[in-house]
């Protein structure tokens, strides 16, 4: 099946620092890709659309200043967590939907950010 | 709006017992409806769909889910456990209107396999 590639899988980094995640579509074009965020033993919440070409599109109470989500090509969407603190401490998952668009997503592995 | 529930934080099963994790789901008109994995630190992976035909969806690893319009449920279920089967479950809606490829997922359920 189509594959998502997430980079880095884990990071760690100081408070008030800029941390950047990338997710690729590795054999398959995405004009959309999903991110989400996790808590510990909680469910995915959906942050933003990522969009080819154009904005994302942010989902109600996340911050779009500090979640920076551009969406470059067809293959790459990145998330900046700019001025990052504790509590944006977390595991970020991207995925693309499936190309037959039957709402089948394809997830990334996921990012550990661990903010000191 | 659309929501999904998974009214079980845990399950624990024996192995080589049949397992059942449950879901409901609130969406206007017909769904799509998704069964996931995800294991410790990891991203994701499917498991089965429902989008049309038959209510029974067989899908990875030996599971099956069926689709049930009155209750609107769509509970997954494997008739033997296997320990490696112990991860966390979530189930996801997705409305066929208003088409964002936006999935909605339940609180996931915790699957624990005991040998």
């Amino acid at each position: 099946g189509a594959v998502v590639s997430q980079h880095p899988s884990w990071v760690i980094c100081k408070s008030g620092t800029s941390v950047k995640i990338e997710c690729r579509s590795l054999d398959f074009q995405a004009t959309t890709m999903f991110w989400y965020r996790q808590f510990p033993k909680q469910s995915l919440m959906l942050m933003a659309t990522s969009n080819e070409g154009s904005k994302a599109t942010y989902e109600q109470g996340v911050e779009k200043d500090k979640f920076l989500i551009n969406h470059a090509s067809l293959t790459l969407s990145t998330l900046t967590v700019t001025s990052a603190h504790p509590e944006d401490s977390s595991f970020y998952i991207c995925s693309a939907p499936s190309t037959g668009n039957t709402g089948e997503l394809f997830f990334g592995e996921g990012s550990r950010l661990t903010v000191l | 709006a659309q929501s999904v529930a998974q009214p079980e934080d845990q399950v624990n099963v024996a192995e080589g017992n049949p397992l059942t994790v449950k879901c409901t789901y609130s969406v206007s008109g017909n769904p799509y409806l998704f069964w996931y994995v995800q294991y410790p630190n990891r991203g994701l992976q499917f498991l089965l769909k429902y989008i049309t035909g038959d209510n029974l969806v067989k899908g990875s690893y030996g599971f099956e889910a069926e689709f049930n319009k009155s209750q609107t449920s769509f509970h997954l279920k494997k008739p033997s456990a296997l320990v490696s089967d112990s991860a966390l479950y979530f189930c996801a809606v997705r409305g066929r209107l208003g088409n964002t490829g936006k999935l909605i997922f339940g609180q996931g359920t915790t699957l624990q396999v005991k040998p």
